[in-house]
């Protein structure tokens, strides 16, 4: 069975680059749709962006000037940068990964960023 | 980008009651729906997919309806595990949205 497993750093300082990865593990990587979701404290989900297994990034409009997704298929792991992040950006960040007829099937654990002076 | 209203945001209910909470695009999505469940510190979990298409292992008192702008998410006879927030969320477009979620309580 696919599991998600990401890191990355849960502390920012304002105007600092957020930076987390997803690891996949159980099962094949190649073929699949990768993306990256935050929740806000106590809000709802916010989809961030998603890559596919052409290599074709696709970024909520509101973030697209700050937000960059890449894959690594020989390590089999994506990864999201967020630039300037403010205190606006503190939230839960998931990853998750799926098909084209269920783009967010399995979801990994999530990482609680941040953002404070 | 395709905007997605959930309604009720809240709703109460007893356990067997049959729930229905409802997703109304902006646009028409065909069938690119998904509907997601999500617990208290925990990550959603997929539920219904192309809009009526029930996950693997998920209850089948769990069904979805609909398409184009309009959806509906029904629990048939509510379980004490199925307080929880649910969300839809379209793929018809590149830029995917969710609904603002609807919170099922106990009444």
């Amino acid at each position: 069975q696919v599991q998600l497993q990401q890191w990355g750093a849960g502390l920012l300082k304002p105007s600092e680059t957020l930076s987390l990865t997803c690891g996949v593990s159980g099962g094949s990587f190649r073929g699949y749709y990768w993306s990256w979701i935050r929740q806000p404290p106590g809000e709802g989900l916010d989809w961030i962006g998603e890559i596919n297994h052409s290599g074709l990034p696709y970024y909520n409009s509101s973030l697209k000037s700050r937000v960059t997704i890449s894959v690594d298929t020989s390590k089999s792991q994506f990864s999201l940068k967020l630039n300037s992040v403010t205190a606006a950006d503190t939230a839960v960040f998931y990853c998750a990964m799926g098909s084209r007829d269920i783009p967010l099937r399995t979801w990994g654990q999530g990482t609680l960023v941040t953002v404070s002076s | 980008d395709i905007q997605m209203t959930q309604s009720p945001s809240t709703l109460s209910a007893s356990v067997g009651d049959r729930v229905t909470i409802t997703c109304r695009a902006s646009q028409s999505i065909n069938t690119w729906l998904a509907w997601y469940q999500q617990k208290p510190g925990k990550a959603p979990k997929i539920l219904i997919y192309r809009a009526s298409s029930l996950e693997s292992g998920v209850p089948s008192r769990f069904s979805g309806s609909g398409s184009g702008t309009d959806f509906t998410l029904t629990i048939s006879s509510l379980q004490p595990d199925d307080f929880a927030v649910y969300y839809c969320q379209q793929y018809q477009s590149y830029s995917r949205t969710f609904g603002q979620g609807t919170k099922v309580e106990i009444k």
